[in-house]
C-alpha cells in the first residue's frame, strides 16, 4: 500500500526558480526517501532523512522532515532545465528497508 | 556505483502467455531484491520482497501465482507474469539493496521493462 502523498501533483516553474515539493506519510517511520525518475525510466536515489532527522542538505538539495506532522518537504534551489522529471518520496518503516512509494510530483522547469 | 540492470527493456506478448523478466545487480551481491509495478503517471506499488534462496515476500494483493518470483542466485532475480492478461500490461521496475551498504537503506533501480500484453 502507498504511504505517502506528494503535493503539488504537478509543478511548472522556469529555471532559476525554486521548487518545493511536499510529502506525507501515515504510520511511524525509520526513514523517509526522495527518489527522481525521468520519463520511463528507472529511479535515482536522491536523499535519506532519518526519523531522528529534521533537515537534510545535498548539493541544491534540501529535505526537511516533521514526524510529528508526518510530512517532509523536498526543496529544489535554482532549478534547472535538466530537473525536468517526476519526484517520488519513499518511506520505510522497518529494518527490512520496504520502500513504499508517494504518487510523485511531476516537475516541469522551463528554459 | 551499484548497477542493476533489466531484460528486457520491453515486450509484447499475446494474452494468455507468459513473460520472463530479468534483475541482475551489475556490481555487487544482493540478497535482497525488490518487484514493483507503475501505471502511467502513477506511483510505484511494491510488489513482493525476492530473498535469495528462500520464497519471495508478497505485497497484500498480489497474487503469488500469477506473478512467480525466483532469487536463485546472488545476483539475479526473475519475475514471471504468468498467463498475462491486458490488465498486467504496465511497467514494471526492480530494485536491489547493496548488503554491504544495508544500513544506507538505498535501493538502486534498474531501468524498467515495459509489458505490453494484446
Amino acid at each position: 500500500s502507498q504511504q505517502g502523498e506528494e503535493d503539488p501533483q504537478a509543478l511548472s516553474i522556469q529555471e532559476g526558480e525554486n521548487a518545493t515539493m511536499n510529502c506525507s506519510y501515515k504510520t511511524s517511520i525509520n526513514n523517509l526517501q526522495w527518489y527522481r525518475q525521468n520519463s520511463g525510466r528507472g529511479l535515482v536515489h536522491l536523499i535519506l532523512i532519518r526519523s531522528n532527522e529534521r533537515e537534510k542538505h545535498s548539493g541544491r538539495l534540501r529535505v526537511t522532515l516533521d514526524t510529528s506532522k508526518k510530512s517532509s518537504s523536498l526543496l529544489i534551489t535554482a532549478s534547472r532545465a535538466a530537473d525536468t522529471a517526476s519526484y517520488f518520496c519513499a518511506t520505510v518503516v522497518s529494518t527490512l528497508g520496504r520502500l513504499y512509494f508517494g504518487r510523485g510530483t511531476q516537475l516541469t522547469v522551463w528554459p | 556505483g551499484a548497477v542493476v540492470s533489466q531484460h528486457p527493456s520491453w515486450v509484447i506478448c499475446k494474452s494468455g502467455t507468459s513473460v520472463k523478466i530479468e534483475c541482475r545487480s551489475l556490481d555487487f551481491q544482493a540478497t535482497t531484491m525488490f518487484w514493483y509495478r507503475q501505471f502511467p503517471k502513477q506511483s510505484l506499488m511494491l510488489m513482493a520482497t525476492s530473498n535469495e534462496g528462500s520464497k519471495a515476500t508478497y505485497e497484500q494483493g498480489v497474487e503469488k501465482d500469477k506473478f512467480l518470483i525466483n532469487h536463485a542466485s546472488l545476483t539475479l532475480s526473475t519475475l514471471t507474469v504468468t498467463s498475462a492478461h491486458p490488465e498486467d500490461s504496465s511497467f514494471y521496475i526492480c530494485s536491489a539493496r547493496d548488503p554491504l551498504r544495508v544500513g544506507t537503506y538505498e535501493q538502486y533501480f534498474g531501468p524498467g521493462t515495459r509489458l505490453t500484453v494484446t
